[in-house]
Order: structure tokens, then sequence, then C-alpha cells
């Protein structure tokens, strides 16, 4: 139980095009998704936290209008990278907590993208 | 402020031996602490987690962590360690400041088990 799927798993573009990433929670609702970045051998930096329904929760320093962030059903959440540049290229994970187990994050296995 | 150190960023241990990932903490009231594991280029898989209860906390793959309060740790454990743990380990803590739901990570541990 409690699996959460991203798609895709990498991608490579452009710089100036857009990508987006979903995630999806597979076996369960997730009332809360939160989307986080990370750089090669570091820790996680969470981004954003967003509400099925509502708007997302950036935290400091992340540019909501750079990443836009979809929580529009109890499985499903989006991230959009818009405009992409080089500096964006990173590992992004996606994890959800569900309504059963409100304590448990579980993460999605990550897209890495690559801006050219 | 609400922390969490992982004071070793790599551990090395022979397969068969017992190992220890160490965590520490520093919250206001109660702490909500999660161990979660992470496989080269994979998301996170979870371990285990202490809420409340029993000190000493069974998880996933063998593991199991104490909750210590006095020295505010929460160590993750394994008796026997198998070359397939080698991974990178985080420790996390609730963050309860506000009203989200966010954890707190450790920088992490990269745990090498060798044969």
């Amino acid at each position: 139980g409690a699996v959460v799927s991203q798609h895709p798993s990498r991608v490579i573009c452009k710089s100036g095009t857009s990508v987006k990433i979903e995630c999806r929670s597979l076996d369960f609702q997730a009332t809360t998704m939160f989307w986080y970045r990370q750089f090669p051998k570091q820790s996680l930096m969470l981004m954003a936290t967003s509400n099925e329904g509502s708007k997302a929760t950036y935290e400091q320093g992340v540019e909501k209008d750079k990443f836009l962030i979809n929580h529009a059903s109890l499985t499903l959440s989006t991230l959009t990278v818009t405009s992409a540049h080089p500096e964006d290229s990173s590992f992004y994970i996606c994890s959800g907590e569900g309504e059963g187990d409100t304590d448990t994050q579980y993460f999605g296995p990550g897209t890495r993208l690559t801006v050219l | 402020a609400q922390s969490v150190a992982q004071p070793e960023d790599q551990v090395n241990v022979a397969e068969g031996n017992p190992l220890t990932v160490k965590c520490t903490y520093s919250v206001s009231g109660n702490p909500y602490l999660f161990w979660y594991v992470q496989y080269p280029n994979r998301g996170l898989q979870f371990l285990l987690k202490y809420i409340t209860g029993d000190n000493l906390v069974k998880g996933s793959y063998g593991f199991e962590a104490e909750f210590n309060k006095s020295q505010t740790s929460f160590h993750l454990k394994k008796p026997s360690a198998l070359v397939s743990d080698s991974a990178l380990y985080f420790c996390a803590v609730r963050d309860f400041t506000g009203n989200n739901r966010k954890l707190i990570w450790g920088l992490g541990t990269s745990l090498a088990v060798n044969p």
C-alpha cells in the first residue's frame, strides 16, 4: 500500500520550454502533497505543499510563477516548470500524505530533469 | 528553532555486523520522528516512525530505531547489516509550527556495507 508514482521518470528539454511532472497516489487519497527538489548527494529541499483544491503554499525563495503546482484531485498533483533554464536541472520528488495515515509521507520515485 | 542533525556523512560497516545511523533532534513539544531510505536515483522509502508508545520502534527490512527523550536522539539500528542496505538514510521530524505539515530533514547519512 501507499504507492506514489511520478511521470516522467526522466526528461530532457531545451532552455525556455515548460515541463510538466505528474505525481499520482495509486492506492490512497493524498489530501496533502509535497514537492521536493534534491541536488546530487544533498538532502531534500521542500519547494511547496499543496492541498487538494487549494492553492499551494510555497517555501521561501521558491518562485511560484516558475514552479506551478496544481492539486486538482485527491490522487493527482502536477508540477510545471515554466521557461526552464539549465539551473532548474535537478531531481524532483513528490510525496503524498493520506487521510488514514496523516503522519507519514509516501514518496514517488522522482523525476530527473535536465535542461539543455 | 526545530532541527534535525545527522552527525555522520558516511557510515561504513562490514556485512553481518550491527549498524547504527545516528540522528538527534531539537523540537518544542513531543516529536514525531521518521526514518527514510533512498537508493540511487530513486525516491525515498519509509522505514519507520515514532509518534508515541514504545521507545523501540521496529520497521521495514529489519531496521529499528530507539527514541531517547533525554538524549533527544532517534538512532537507526540493524543487528546484522546486508550489502543491499547500502543507501542514503534520512532522519526527519514533523514541523508543527503554524498550520503546515512539513517535515524537517537531516542532511542524510550514506551507509556503505562492505562484503
